[in-house]
């Protein structure tokens, strides 16, 4: 079965900072990953995706992902934090293996703080 | 724009009044999906429908039903609320089976057990 493990379940960084956000992965199957931000009180929205295309994966609002197959990661990252970055963010894989609809499986999540 | 779109945002029910959330989408996808977020936490899939073929989740108390009329509407019905199912419920869709296709979320309903 898949899963995914996110490691730090808060972040703070200072605006204008570096932004990394851990994800590991665990499959029995070639991942597709994916990484979803969500703002208070509203949906989830797509970052980006990996879906064995590339490795490295640019995806909205600066942020882009590299996929590492060596060491199980997926790890988000930002070079410039903006204050409008903060929210909560979800790494996530396919549960493709055992569905045959694809369905999500999410992290527990990563609260990016900004910093003025 | 094509989109996924829940009604309401935000609802109030009363400890085991029957509630039902409404999703809708423009996107013609074959897969509905229902997530429940408690506070805090990870969304965790109740149940998906591929087209009509409904699939619960393992996990998913009896309390939670759903229906699909037509591809464009899916519904969550809570049939006795209780204090610990208030939650954010998000309605996603994707376009087909398989795995490398993403899920697009609507904005999710917060519902408030009192």
């Amino acid at each position: 079965a898949q899963s995914v493990t996110q490691l730090g379940s808060h972040v703070s960084v200072s605006e204008g900072a570096l932004v990394l956000l851990r994800c590991n992965y665990s499959s029995s199957v070639p991942p597709y990953l994916f990484w979803y931000v969500q703002y208070p009180n509203q949906g989830l929205q797509l970052l980006l995706k990996y879906t064995s295309a590339a490795t490295l994966v640019k995806g909205i609002n600066g942020f882009e992902a590299e996929f590492k197959k060596s060491e199980t990661s997926f790890h988000l990252t930002k070079p410039s934090a903006h204050m409008s970055d903060a929210a909560e963010y979800f790494c996530a894989v396919s549960d493709y293996g055992s569905s045959n609809t694809g369905k999500l499986i999410f992290g527990q999540g990563t609260t990016l703080q900004v910093k003025p | 724009d094509a989109m996924v779109i829940q009604n309401p945002r935000y609802q109030v029910t009363q400890f085991g009044k029957p509630v039902t959330l409404s999703c809708s989408q423009t996107l013609n996808h074959n897969v509905m999906y229902w997530y429940q977020q408690k506070s805090s936490q990870a969304p965790k899939l109740l149940f998906h429908y591929y087209d009509k073929d409904f699939n619960n989740e393992a996990d998913t108390p009896d309390n939670f039903q759903s229906r699909r009329p037509n591809t464009s509407f899916c519904f969550l019905d809570i049939r006795s609320p209780g204090l610990g199912d208030a939650a954010m419920y998000l309605c996603a869709t994707s376009v087909q089976q398989g795995g490398n296709t993403e899920a697009f979320f609507g904005q999710g309903t917060r519902l408030t057990v009192v």
